[in-house]
C-alpha cells in the first residue's frame, strides 16, 4: 500500500465551477499537510500548508485535513483556466523533513 | 519564498555518460534536496544534502550512482552517473522554507532524456 493515494485524473472542470481535489493516506503520525500546484514544465509549487487537522483558506483555496479518515481535500472556487495544471498533495511526519507525495492530479478548466 | 534556478533546463543524453545538475538558491539555506519525478509516478526523494556534510541517500539511491556535492549554502549539483534509459525523469532540487523545515520550495526542474 502506497504511503499517499491520488486520483491522477484527469479531471475536466467548466471555468467557474467549484472544484474538490483528494488525498488519502495510511500513516496517522502525518502531521503536516502540503498542497504544490505544478504547471507544465515547471517545478511544483506551493499552494497551500497545514499543520494538523482543520481547515485553511486563501482566496479561492481551501485546504481541508480529516486526520480521523486520513482524508484531506483542497478546494478551488470558481475556478479560471490559468487553475489548470497537475496537484499535488504532500505530508510529512512531526520530525524530519522527508516529504510523501501523490501522484498528483490532472486539472484542465475549459473557459 | 526562495529564488531557485536549476541548469541545464533540459538534456538529451548517450548510455553510459554523465551528467551533472546544477541547482542554485538566492538566499543561504541549511538544508536542500534532490528528487527524480518520473511519469505517472510520485516525486521521489534521492538524497537530503547539508553544506559540510555528506549527503544523506534515501533507500534505492547510492552516491555511486548519484554523488551530491554541496559546497556552500546556496549552490548545489547532481551528477547522474553511468546513465541508462531508465534514468530518464525530471530532476527537482528542493530548499526548506524560512519558518519551517516542513515546508519546501522547488526549482524548476531539469527534464533529462538517456537514449
Amino acid at each position: 500500500q502506497k504511503e499517499v493515494e491520488q486520483d491522477p485524473g484527469p479531471l475536466s472542470v467548466p471555468e467557474g465551477a467549484i472544484v474538490s481535489l483528494n488525498c488519502t493516506y495510511s500513516n496517522s503520525a502525518f502531521q503536516y499537510f502540503m498542497w504544490y500546484r505544478q504547471y507544465s514544465r515547471k517545478g511544483p509549487e506551493l499552494l497551500m500548508y497545514t499543520y494538523s487537522s482543520g481547515n485553511k483558506e486563501d482566496g479561492r483555496f481551501t485546504a481541508q485535513v480529516d486526520k480521523s479518515s486520513k482524508y484531506i481535500s483542497l478546494f478551488i472556487r470558481d475556478s479560471q483556466p490559468s487553475d489548470s495544471a497537475t496537484y499535488l498533495c504532500a505530508m510529512s511526519l512531526p520530525t524530519g523533513n522527508q516529504f510523501y507525495f501523490g501522484t498528483g492530479t490532472s486539472l484542465t478548466v475549459i473557459p | 519564498s526562495a529564488v531557485i534556478s536549476q541548469k541545464p533546463s533540459r538534456d538529451i543524453c548517450q548510455r553510459g555518460t554523465s551528467l551533472t545538475i546544477q541547482c542554485q538558491v538566492d538566499s543561504q539555506v541549511t538544508m536542500m534536496f534532490w528528487y527524480r519525478q518520473q511519469p505517472g509516478q510520485s516525486l521521489t526523494l534521492i538524497a537530503t544534502a547539508n553544506q559540510g556534510s555528506e549527503a544523506t541517500y534515501e533507500s534505492g539511491f547510492v552516491i555511486d550512482k548519484f554523488p551530491i556535492s554541496r559546497p556552500n549554502l546556496t549552490f548545489s549539483t547532481l551528477t547522474v552517473s553511468n546513465m541508462s534509459p531508465e534514468d530518464s525523469s525530471i530532476y527537482l532540487c528542493s530548499v526548506e522554507g524560512p519558518s519551517s523545515y516542513n515546508e519546501q520550495f522547488f526549482g524548476p526542474g531539469t527534464r533529462l532524456t538517456v537514449l
